[in-house]
């Protein structure tokens, strides 16, 4: 299927250190989604962009969060700073539009000590 | 609000039989899309199948079959003649039509035996 790329696939930062997480999706991909996956739990959303603009946030999605895609480049979600409990893996999708399916990477594991 | 709830932690089953997942959602919208996600142990999570609740036939893609009872909830995930490499964490998910926000279960662990 669609790929979706994530680099790096591991990162270890100290905690208040700015890390930023990139992904590519897959090019001809509209939307793109930032999700959250503590060990062994589910994933949860963080957020949702299209069109150079947050669509829509949970409320994990905190203060110190940012995404962009400048330039139609990588899509990243920058941390700045970091807390202990960011740590988690951060996995990035992609859909065509908003009623297509989301396609995953296979997620940046951050370990913030 | 929206929930999506995957009862079973764990199943164990041995190859080349049958297994069905179950899964349950709540929503108040008429119109929603309902997903089977796969994470294996490497971490990647694939995309297996899709229902969207205007359709009444179950979808199927290769060994893959959904169970779709809209009355009940329900989307449960059939696997016919199980493989050893069908090991997983299996996550089934839903969106609203109108909210482009993917809400994932707790995910079921399967285990496939020789």
């Amino acid at each position: 299927g669609p790929k979706v790329l994530q680099i790096p696939s591991h990162q270890i930062i100290d905690m208040g250190q700015m890390v930023t997480l990139n992904c590519d999706p897959v090019s001809n991909h509209l939307y793109f989604y930032w999700y959250k996956q503590i060990l062994g739990q589910q994933m949860e959303f963080l957020v949702n962009f299209y069109n150079g603009k947050v669509m829509e946030k949970s409320k994990l999605f905190k203060d110190q969060f940012s995404v962009e895609r400048p330039d139609g480049s990588y899509f990243t979600l920058k941390i700045q700073p970091t807390a202990l409990e960011d740590s988690a893996v951060y996995f990035c999708a992609s859909s065509f539009d908003s009623a297509e399916t989301l396609y995953f990477g296979s997620g940046t594991r951050l370990t913030v000590l | 609000a929206q929930k999506v709830t995957q009862t079973q932690t764990s199943i164990s089953v041995v190859e080349k039989t049958t297994v069905t997942m179950d899964c349950v959602y709540e929503t108040r919208d008429s119109s929603y899309f309902l997903f089977w996600y796969k994470q294996t142990a490497s971490g990647e999570i694939v995309f297996l199948i899709r229902q969207d609740s205007y359709k009444k036939e179950n979808a199927t893609v290769g060994h893959y079959s959904l169970n779709f009872q809209k009355p009940k909830s329900s989307i449960g995930l059939i696997i016919t003649a199980t493989q050893i490499e069908d090991s997983a964490v299996y996550f089934c998910a839903m969106r609203m039509s109108n909210y482009n926000v993917l809400y994932f279960g707790s995910g079921t662990k399967l285990t496939v035996e020789p």
